[in-house]
């Protein structure tokens, strides 16, 4: 059974850091692209990174660029999340998700998500 | 704000058919991209429900189906249940935007 399991969200000041992390079972994890998303209070879902099976290829939304950080280790089946000079517009709920091929891709196994809030 | 509308809101009786709209525009939709849907009860794990336009992954009722035209799809749900009660969104590609798609503004479902 595939699972994604987020931890590493809580409270955070304005201009803060976070590092989240997205533990991954019951798949091949290194055969998959692996993306972030997120929900804000009140908001819908909101896509903001994405990276390929051997991290060549990185993608940012607009809103995160510069600040966010994706990483993975496929060694140790984990996708991770460095969010760097936080904005309490980046509260939310963060999502990680699993990629299939597709036009656009499609997120096929998603985690329950971790709360981050950026207050002060 | 998303380039793909949805309505805020859908109701219905259980046992009724609701349709939820997602429109769209020629850079995302109407340019060719498939769409997908997905179903979230906040708090938990969105769930992918229909994949390429109308495609549903293992597990999924049949009462799911999907369908796409011209600038627009459409989710509808036959022979709804309580426990269809969730948001739904659905998601595509736009050629003015990011590189895994953009998701619709999402629709609440409410089973009456």
């Amino acid at each position: 059974e595939v699972q994604l399991v987020e931890s590493g969200g809580g409270l955070v000041k304005p201009g803060g850091s976070l590092r989240l992390s997205c533990a991954a079972s019951g798949f091949t994890f290194s055969s998959y692209r692996m993306n972030w998303v997120r929900q804000a209070p009140g908001k819908g879902l909101e896509w903001v990174s994405s990276i390929s099976t051997s991290s060549n290829y990185i993608y940012y939304a607009e809103p995160v660029k510069g600040r966010f950080t994706i990483s993975r280790d496929n060694a140790k089946n984990s996708l991770y999340l460095q969010m760097n000079s936080l904005r309490p517009e980046d509260t939310a709920v963060y999502h990680c998700a699993r990629v299939v091929p597709g036009e656009p891709p499609a997120l096929d196994s998603w985690g329950q998500g971790t709360l981050v809030t950026v207050s002060s | 704000q998303s380039v793909l509308t949805q309505p805020p809101s859908v109701s219905g009786a259980p046992g009724q058919t609701i349709t939820i709209s997602c429109t769209g525009s020629s850079s995302n939709i109407g340019a060719g991209y498939d769409v997908h849907w997905y179903q979230h009860l906040p708090g938990t794990a969105p769930k992918l429900l229909i994949y390429d336009n109308n495609n549903r992954p293992s597990g999924v009722p049949d009462r799911f189906s999907a369908s796409k035209s011209g600038t627009s799809a459409s989710l509808v749900i036959t022979g709804l249940q309580a426990e269809d009660a969730a948001d739904y969104y659905c998601q595509s590609y736009d050629s003015s935007l990011t590189d895994s798609g953009v998701f619709g503004t999402g629709t609440k479902v409410t089973v009456l």
